[in-house]
């Protein structure tokens, strides 16, 4: 049971590059979470997802494409990153029945 | 408009005193939840407590409670017997009504000193 997970850990992109940013639980949630954490902004939600195949646009979605094809896999895509998307990402997951979110270690993004 | 604040960007509090961290919300919904996250200098976010707004009582877990003040429309969090460990940043975060979705306030960091 690795709860949540997050790949990469760390990446550097160049303005303009695409890159999708996986998470995975292995936990049956059925909700899932994509934030971005900025320094003196908090945690800003970019997506979520209520169950398999339905996703739903957050406080700051623009920039960012999600894809939930099964229960498991929540995937964050850049399609054209900026230097604005500069930032820690994380991914969180809520069980059924239940109100707390567990929580990625987190994938460090530059944009260069 | 801001639906979580967070007034406090920072505090400082001597070990073993008691500290109570801000946070007002804003909804008209009256089904939801609030939370509270420790993020220490590690990274990793850290569930501490939940209310419920049809919960009768102050949510309490060890060291922590919620102190829920309904109509005022805040949820501040107090950590009892402050130790070098709760040095971290704070988040406060709430649910509406049956939606999923999740919103966090800015946070408070807090430091304790020795």
């Amino acid at each position: 049971n690795a709860g949540v997970t997050q790949t990469p850990k760390f990446q550097v992109l160049k303005t303009g590059q695409s890159m999708t940013l996986q998470c995975a639980q292995d936990m049956n949630h059925n909700s899932m979470y994509w934030y971005r954490q900025d320094p003196g902004m908090g945690l800003r939600l970019i997506y979520y997802s209520a169950s398999e195949g339905t996703t739903d646009k957050g406080e700051v979605p623009n920039g960012y494409n999600v894809s939930r094809l099964n229960k498991r896999e929540f995937s964050l895509r850049l399609e054209s990153a900026a230097p604005s998307q500069t930032s820690v990402y994380f991914c969180a997951s809520v069980p059924p029945n239940e109100e707390t979110q567990y929580f990625g270690p987190g994938t460090r993004l530059l944009v260069l | 408009a801001q639906k979580i604040t967070q007034t406090q960007p920072g505090m400082f509090v001597q070990e073993k005193e008691a500290v109570t961290l801000d946070c007002t919300y804003d909804t008209s919904d009256p089904s939801y939840g609030l939370f509270w996250y420790k993020q220490p200098s590690s990274g990793e976010m850290i569930f501490l407590i939940y209310q419920g707004s049809y919960d009768q009582q102050n949510a309490t877990e060890g060291r922590y409670s919620l102190n829920f003040q309904k109509a005022r429309k805040s949820a501040n969090l107090v950590i009892s017997a402050s130790q070098l460990g709760d040095s971290a940043m704070y988040f406060c975060a709430m649910r509406e009504g049956q939606d999923d979705k999740i919103i966090f306030g800015k946070g408070t960091r807090l430091h304790i000193l020795p």
